[in-house]
């Protein structure tokens, strides 16, 4: 079983959709939680990061931790076609500094 | 400029060539690692170092060896190609404060 499960879709969603995502994982150790988005033939950035439990938002952007059910979440409000790309969560314990990745989710919005 | 800098960006080579990707940073960080990543498996890690000191094997270190030139300077070798190791390479960088890490922009590297 991998430490991080993400279903690796793909999803495709008509522009100004939500688009829900989520991750989950197994070791209680993890404290950091981040979302990367990837565009094709480009490396990862980091789209949205949390620490612990609770929610976070960036513009259309929100992203959930739930620590007690070990699952995370990114949300993404009125989505445009831009939004396409592949999104990863990643997580980390404290004081690790490395992180653990999941399979990444590959998003298409419809014009 | 790019912060986070591979080359080359592409490479076909054969089975048993020795093949060195580099990686350059301008953040000034410490920390630095190698990943690949192949469908539906995500990103994984190769190596990392902590500084220029400092070398530790990821998760899938076999086959593969680094070299840490400077603190700018990180360099993933493949002694001896073979085919399974086709896939895209990625460098990344992450400074003291906390964990995030910014990524190159990848080496796609087919070994025939």
């Amino acid at each position: 079983q991998k430490e991080v499960e993400q279903d690796p879709g793909p999803l495709s969603v008509p522009e100004g959709a939500i688009v829900s995502l989520n991750c989950t994982y197994s070791n209680s150790a993890f404290q950091y939680f981040m979302w990367y988005r990837q565009y094709s033939r480009k490396g990862p950035e980091l789209l949205m990061y949390t620490y612990s439990s609770g929610n976070k938002e960036d513009g259309r952007f929100t992203a959930q931790v739930d620590k007690s059910s070990k699952y995370i979440s990114l949300f993404i409000r009125d989505s445009q076609p831009s939004d396409s790309a592949t999104y990863l969560c990643a997580m980390s314990p404290y004081n690790d500094y490395k992180l653990s990745f999941g399979a990444g989710t590959t998003v298409t919005v419809r014009a | 400029d790019a912060d986070v800098t591979q080359t080359p960006r592409n490479r076909i080579t054969k089975t048993g060539k020795r093949i060195m990707l580099e990686c350059s940073q301008t953040k000034g960080h410490d920390r630095m690692y190698w990943y690949r990543q192949d469908p539906g498996l995500g990103l994984r890690l190769i190596y990392y170092s902590f500084d220029v000191k400092d070398i530790n094997k990821g998760e899938i270190s076999d086959g593969y060896s680094v070299s840490r030139q400077a603190q700018a300077k990180f360099s993933l070798s493949l002694e001896s190609a073979i085919p399974n190791q086709t896939a895209l390479y990625f460098c990344a960088t992450s400074g003291q404060t906390r964990d995030e890490q910014f990524f190159g922009p990848g080496t796609r590297l087919t070994v025939l």
